[in-house]
């Protein structure tokens, strides 16, 4: 399967844990993004990354969140001392060496639930 | 402020109805409109990516269309696996690099 990979699928967390959530982009692309879906709402846009580099954080909370894309591995959206607002799923997006001029491709998603 | 509102919030047709779906957008500079399909408990499926006004691209049963300031995915004769939402998002040439501003979608349910 050549598509995007999240993991895990399901994460629950107790309030001030910490959550991390894993994106392996697709085959080829360089380029990820990170989204947040909050229930009766759409799509928001978090971080967008390279290897090794922010490309744009503008949508991600300036507390407690972080995301990195290293040279090897996956991309990891950390969330640090979790509350319960933080509950949502969670998507992935890889695009093409175009860059932002292609379209995104998005995986299965993660669902964190904070207890 | 860049905006996308899609209408209607919800559809239910008959098997063989057609129909279309609306999305509306603001933006300073349009650099691409896309729809999505996202089935419940699954990430959204890439469908139709638009750049200019005058666009039209089709796959199956869908149509999508382009104008300056909304766009239409027309639905000819659905059948039940149509049923899912249906999302829109723009890119916008003076917002931030590689984001796309996602409408709240159209739940489309087709009945048999």
């Amino acid at each position: 399967n050549a598509g995007v990979m999240q993991n895990p699928r399901h994460l629950v967390r107790r309030r001030g844990q910490e959550a991390r959530l894993r994106c392996s982009p697709m085959k080829g692309h360089s380029h990820v993004y990170w989204y947040r879906q909050l229930p009766e709402e759409g799509l928001k846009f978090m971080v967008y990354l390279q290897k090794e580099n922010i490309i744009d954080e503008s949508g991600m909370p300036k507390e407690r969140f972080s995301a990195e894309f290293p040279k090897e591995g996956p991309s990891i959206l950390r969330i640090q001392q979790v509350v319960r607002g933080d509950s949502a799923a969670y998507f992935c997006a890889s695009s093409g060496d175009r860059g932002s001029y292609n379209e995104q491709f998005f995986g299965p998603g993660t669902r964190l639930t904070v207890l | 402020e860049d905006q996308v509102t899609q209408s209607p919030e919800a559809l239910r047709l008959q098997e063989g109805e057609s129909s279309s779906l609306n999305c509306s957008y603001t933006v300073s500079g349009l650099r691409g409109l896309f729809w999505y399909r996202q089935d419940p408990g699954k990430g959204p499926e890439f469908l139709f990516t638009l750049y200019s006004a005058g666009e039209e691209k089709e796959k199956e049963r869908l149509k999508a269309t382009l104008t300056k300031k909304e766009s239409f995915l027309h639905i000819t004769a659905p059948k039940p696996e149509d049923s899912a939402t249906y999302l829109c998002a723009v890119r916008d040439y003076g917002g931030s690099q590689g984001n796309l501003i996602f409408g709240k979608g159209t739940k489309l349910s087709v009945k048999p």
